[in-house]
């Protein structure tokens, strides 16, 4: 069985400050993590993925994360927000046709 | 732009009527999926076509009846919902690959459903 825990339900940060977005994950297996962002209106865009290759992933917009096994934990962290990042974060954790959603962060980005 | 299409984006409908989502994926991907989102609550999968086949119906009421015709289309038909099947519809496509591994999820605009 599998599943992730986002730690926080809603993040605000100041523009140019930076955003860390916590998420744990249960996995029996050696999952694939993924991260995924919803802006108000749209549908889910992945951000980035983990699949067994280098623990720290690169995404798109200037995001990262690192995946833990020790901690069991992918948080998203990004040097300095942006107004445009204020949006909908969810984790995903994936092993074979096994997908499990976090509940989301909604990150907010104060001027 | 969308790899993932899906009309109409917005829709009301009664209790008695009958409606249909539609979504069609422009990626080549040999699955789809249904999933709702509702405030407050984690994503839910409702459906997925694999190879046009449906490999999973995760206890979804009666009242939603997916199709799947092709492997590039995939509807939901609705009839007598309630209230609270009010919620934003997502539909996904993913290329499974040959171990069954889902692999990343392609997500459309969503239909967002309000039932009156």
């Amino acid at each position: 069985a599998q599943s992730v825990t986002q730690l926080d339900s809603h993040v605000s940060v100041s523009e140019g400050t930076p955003v860390l977005l916590r998420c744990n994950y249960s996995s029996s297996y050696s999952p694939s993590l993924f991260w995924y962002v919803q802006h108000p209106n749209k549908g889910l865009q992945l951000l980035l993925k983990y699949t067994s290759a280098a623990t720290l992933v690169k995404g798109i917009n200037g995001f990262e994360a690192e995946f833990k096994k020790s901690e069991t934990s992918f948080h998203l962290t990004k040097p300095s927000a942006h107004m445009s990042d204020a949006a909908e974060y969810f984790c995903v954790v994936s092993f074979i046709n096994d997908m499990r959603f976090g509940a989301g962060t909604r990150l907010t980005v104060k001027p | 732009e969308t790899g993932v299409t899906q009309t109409p984006r917005h829709l009301v409908m009664g209790m008695t009527n009958k409606k249909s989502l539609k979504c069609e994926q422009h990626l080549g991907h040999n699955a789809m999926y249904w999933y709702k989102q509702s405030a407050k609550k984690p994503l839910e999968l409702m459906f997925v076509y694999n190879f046009k086949e449906q490999t999973e119906n995760n206890s979804v009421p009666s009242r939603f009846s997916p199709e799947c015709p092709n492997s590039s289309h995939l509807f939901l038909h609705l009839h007598t919902l309630q209230p609270e099947d009010s919620a934003l519809y997502l539909c996904a496509s993913s290329q499974v690959g040959t171990g069954g591994d889902t692999g990343e999820l392609f997500f459309g605009e969503g239909s967002r459903l309000t039932v009156l």
